[in-house]
């Protein structure tokens, strides 16, 4: 079964803080992305990548910034976290040829104070 | 005009009924459609993948695709409380972009 392992369930920052959401896939997927869930807007695609330091801007980048310097390892980065970004952070990965299907961690549930 | 649209719900229904959620479509051009299960504090789950116009069935659940309509469903048979979670319909785009409804959270009461 593919496994996409998101660092942290939970996390809790504060206003200007900088923040490291990290994401591990065993599948050797080429494709990894990083959505935000929120209640009535669904998921909104932040950014994806489909290769190593290989990165796309997707529907709201803005306030964003995403590493990825090995396959399996996608990280998503809030460079001054701001109380709008407070919300539910999913991973997910896909093989390579479209249109394979994500599959998706169990996200982290940020709040910024 | 959104590229996926999804009925919001929520939807409640006794242990035993029959379940339709339903998306439509914008672009004709979509040819693959899934259905994802998100259950309370986890992250969404592929549950059905289709190709084509017409039925597929998995156990209980049966996707069906309309594309002379654009309109995509789920059919749940004999609902159980476990079914109880948010489904999300998906449609591959261009590139590695993916559609997304919003989601329907479906209640099945025993």
């Amino acid at each position: 079964d593919v496994k996409v392992t998101q660092s942290s369930r939970y996390l809790v920052k504060r206003t200007g803080e900088k923040v490291f959401l990290e994401c591990v896939q065993d599948m050797d997927h080429e494709n990894m992305f990083w959505y935000r869930q929120d209640p009535g807007l669904g998921l909104r695609l932040i950014y994806f990548s489909y290769d190593v330091k290989m990165k796309e801007k997707g529907d709201i980048p803005e306030g964003y910034s995403v590493s990825r310097e090995k396959k399996e390892r996608f990280s998503l980065i809030l460079e001054s976290a701001s109380t709008n970004q407070t919300s539910m952070y999913l991973c997910a990965s896909s093989p390579g040829a479209p249109p394979k299907p994500q599959h998706f961690g169990d996200g982290t549930r940020l709040s910024i104070l | 005009q959104k590229e996926v649209e999804q009925d919001p719900g929520p939807l409640s229904v006794p242990e035993g009924a029959i379940v339709s959620l339903n998306c439509t479509y914008s672009n004709s051009a979509f040819q693959y459609f899934m259905w994802y299960r998100q259950y309370s504090r986890k992250g969404p789950e592929l549950l059905m993948y289709t190709y084509s116009s017409g039925n597929k069935e998995d156990g209980r659940f049966t996707a069906q695709v309309d594309k002379s309509s654009k309109y995509i469903s789920l059919f749940i048979r004999d609902s159980q409380p476990s079914d109880s979670a948010t489904y999300l319909c998906a449609i591959p785009g261009t590139g590695n972009q993916f559609y997304f409804g919003t989601g329907t959270s479906l209640t099945v009461i025993p």
